[in-house]
């Protein structure tokens, strides 16, 4: 299996810009988690899907922020307008659940954006 | 709320024995942890289920104690690969939700 895809792997936009972020879980993993890394606040959970639906959606920050699931290989993060403090790497990750507990998370390369 | 980690970051020298400590605020139902590298993505070490439960992953133990709410990392023998961001990531005991939270994170840097 490919593991985890995002894309795309480095952005620079403007603030103001509409930035799109995509990601392609392992197939058969049946839970999608967004985060979003920065120094100052670590790794933190955006959201979460189980199942191509939404879960936990408590931490995105704002209603600049949007998460989709279309269909079980495809996941989408958008932000507009994005903002310079929305500069950060986020990672996209997958999980086959193990009975009561999440499963080993497994993680994208991360997207690093930088807004300027 | 997140877990909070300590130390925050340690400097071995390869050989040395570490302790890196995970606690929480809420009552736990699993703890996992994970090691990243610099400009890499975190990677998968091991998880933990029960109270007072210990896993071994090579050279890399952890303990689990469900009635204090926290997990402690043990590295011995530590070796220059195992330099890194340590992460532990705790699924609270609440409901059916399987959300994953990361701690704050421990550097550690193994030198020769």
């Amino acid at each position: 299996d490919a593991g985890v895809i995002q894309s795309p792997r480095h952005e620079v936009t403007e603030m103001g810009q509409e930035v799109t972020l995509r990601c392609k879980p392992i197939s058969g993993h049946d839970y999608l988690f967004w985060y979003r890394q920065t120094m100052m606040r670590g790794l933190e959970l955006l959201i979460y899907f189980n199942n191509n639906v939404p879960i936990d959606d408590s931490g995105m920050p704002e209603d600049r922020f949007s998460a989709k699931m279309p269909n079980a290989s495809f996941s989408t993060l958008k932000i507009q307008p994005s903002e310079p403090r929305d500069s950060a790497v986020y990672f996209c990750a997958s999980s086959f659940r193990q009975g009561r507990n999440t499963g080993e998370l497994f993680f994208g390369e991360g997207s690093r954006l930088t807004v300027l | 709320q997140q877990p909070v980690q300590s130390p925050q970051a340690v400097i071995l020298r390869e050989g040395e024995d570490a302790v890196i400590n995970c606690s929480s605020s809420k009552a736990l139902y699993s703890v996992h942890w994970y090691r990243q590298k610099h400009g890499e993505a975190p990677v998968f070490l091991m998880i933990l289920l029960k109270g007072g439960e210990q896993k071994g992953h090579d050279k890399i133990s952890a303990s689990f104690n469900e009635k204090k709410q926290q997990s402690s990392l043990y590295l011995t023998a530590s070796q220059l690969s195992y330099s890194g961001t340590y992460f532990c990531g705790t699924e609270d005991n609440t409901g059916t939700a399987s959300k994953l939270t990361f701690g704050t994170g421990t550097r550690l840097q193994v030198t020769l």
